[in-house]
């Protein structure tokens, strides 16, 4: 099973709106990642999470919060976006043993984001 | 940083068409990764690479991961319109990927 499933599909937020971006994998994997993408454009690396700990942050505005509760799940929080926010959020994950995070990454479907 | 060039932006090709597109780097990487991705939807994996010289084969598509480790090749055989879809190289590094800018490649029927 290489799926990596993601909630919501869509998602329309206003400014002022809080809400949150789930992700998650059931292929035993210990590395998960957002990422951002805009049309036509590669995803950009947002964060990196190993063994549940944040280990690569891409200098991310604080108001895209990550969080990893257990090895399956990814949250990304999303508090006072911008339009220019307004993207393809994408969540993967890669094996993982110890220090050593496997390359081979494998896609979720996204949510697309509107922020009005 | 590191960068990959994929080029050119866009391909047209007849159905029945073999297709061949390449990925260069200045930099050296331990992983090259070919992803096929459809519009708003998630890249999928179509190849992984690992070492170099290595030729692997999905289907009708067959990948090389470049002798220097500086580049890969990705050839579709027998195209279908299926095939439509942007088409993105990914190296990996130090855990992170780096990729291309993406062929969008077009199937005439």
């Amino acid at each position: 099973d290489t799926e990596v499933t993601q909630t919501p599909k869509h998602l329309v937020m206003g400014m002022t709106n809080k809400k949150s971006l789930k992700c998650e994998q059931h292929m035993g994997h210990r590395a998960m990642y957002w990422y951002k993408q805009k049309a036509k454009k590669p995803p950009e690396l947002m964060f990196v999470y190993s063994y549940e700990k944040l280990s690569i942050n891409e200098s991310v505005p604080s108001r895209f919060s990550p969080e990893c509760p257990n090895s399956s799940l990814l949250n990304l929080h999303l508090h006072a976006l911008q339009p220019e926010d307004s993207a393809l959020y994408l969540c993967a994950s890669s094996q993982a043993f110890g220090t050593l995070i496997q390359e081979t990454q494998y896609f979720g479907p996204g949510t697309r984001l509107l922020v009005l | 940083g590191q960068q990959l060039n994929q080029s050119p932006q866009s391909m047209f090709i007849q159905e029945g068409e073999d297709v061949s597109m390449n990925c260069t780097s200045s930099s050296i990487f331990n992983t090259w990764l070919w992803y096929k991705q459809d519009p708003g939807e998630g890249p999928v994996l179509l190849i992984a690479l690992y070492k170099a010289g290595e030729l692997t084969s999905n289907g009708r598509l067959t990948a090389q991961f470049g002798i220097t480790r500086k580049d890969s090749f990705l050839n579709i055989s027998a195209s279908i319109p299926s095939d439509v879809g942007i088409y993105f190289c990914a190296a990996g590094a130090n855990s992170k990927l780096t990729f291309g800018k993406g062929i969008t490649l077009s199937v005439r029927p």
